[in-house]
């Protein structure tokens, strides 16, 4: 079935280190990439998404590139600062209500 | 603008009591929907709701109900609570189904 595998946590880095979580998928068809962030004590919210195969989402300076070759959506971001440690998830959507989601990554970044 | 808002925050229950957890939401959404997280797996839906007055099982429903009050609340009942039920309850909304969802800071349940 549809699923979808991220790395495990947790990741600590630095302040202006380069970031990069791990994000690869199985899927039947042709779904809808996402990053989701959960900052403590908040809800999901929508980091970046990517529709079809070699689009690029970016936000915040975090960028992920959808791979078909490789089944995967890896996100990065150049400098990481104190305020991006958080937990992130990486989830594909197929159809209408169907999303798959990964375990979620927790980033530490330290001053 | 609150966003998605969950009720209670944190809950301890025994095994076979009943609690209903709380979701409003106040950006005019039509659908909803309730989750579950549980330690080293990634967010499993368990119902929702398209629109006001629908409501559909997502991919674990046994052992909860659901009632979509208005279009703003769409509650999630444990009608006897079990300790597999123990985890991190979220609930989100879209505008429409095939949008981006919106989550709340989800309900901690311990199931004793």
């Amino acid at each position: 079935g549809d699923s979808v595998t991220q790395m495990e946590g947790p990741v600590t880095l630095s302040e202006e280190a380069f970031l990069t979580i791990n994000c690869t998928y199985t899927a039947t068809g042709y779904p809808s990439l996402f990053w989701y962030v959960q900052y403590p004590g908040e809800g999901l919210q929508l980091l970046l998404k990517a529709t079809k195969a070699d689009d690029k989402g970016s936000n915040k300076g975090f960028e992920a590139t959808y791979r078909k070759e490789t089944t995967s959506f890896h996100l990065e971001k150049g400098s990481v600062q104190v305020s991006d440690s958080a937990v992130y998830f990486c989830a594909l959507k197929m159809g209408t209500y169907k999303y798959i989601f990964g375990t979620g990554t927790r980033l530490k970044v330290l001053a | 603008n609150a966003g998605v808002t969950q009720t209670p925050k944190f809950q301890v229950l025994k095994t076979g009591q009943s609690m209903t957890l709380q979701c409003a939401q106040d950006m005019n959404h039509n659908s909803m929907y309730w989750y579950r997280q549980d330690p080293g797996m990634g967010l499993r839906l368990i119902y929702y709701s398209a629109s006001e007055g629908t409501t559909d099982k997502g991919e674990v429903p046994n052992g909860y109900n659901v009632s979509r009050l208005n279009k703003r609340e769409f509650s999630l009942r444990l009608e006897s609570a079990a300790p597999s039920q123990t985890s991190v309850y979220f609930c989100a909304s879209s505008y429409q189904a095939q949008e981006t969802q919106y989550f709340g800071p989800g309900t901690r349940l311990l199931v004793l």
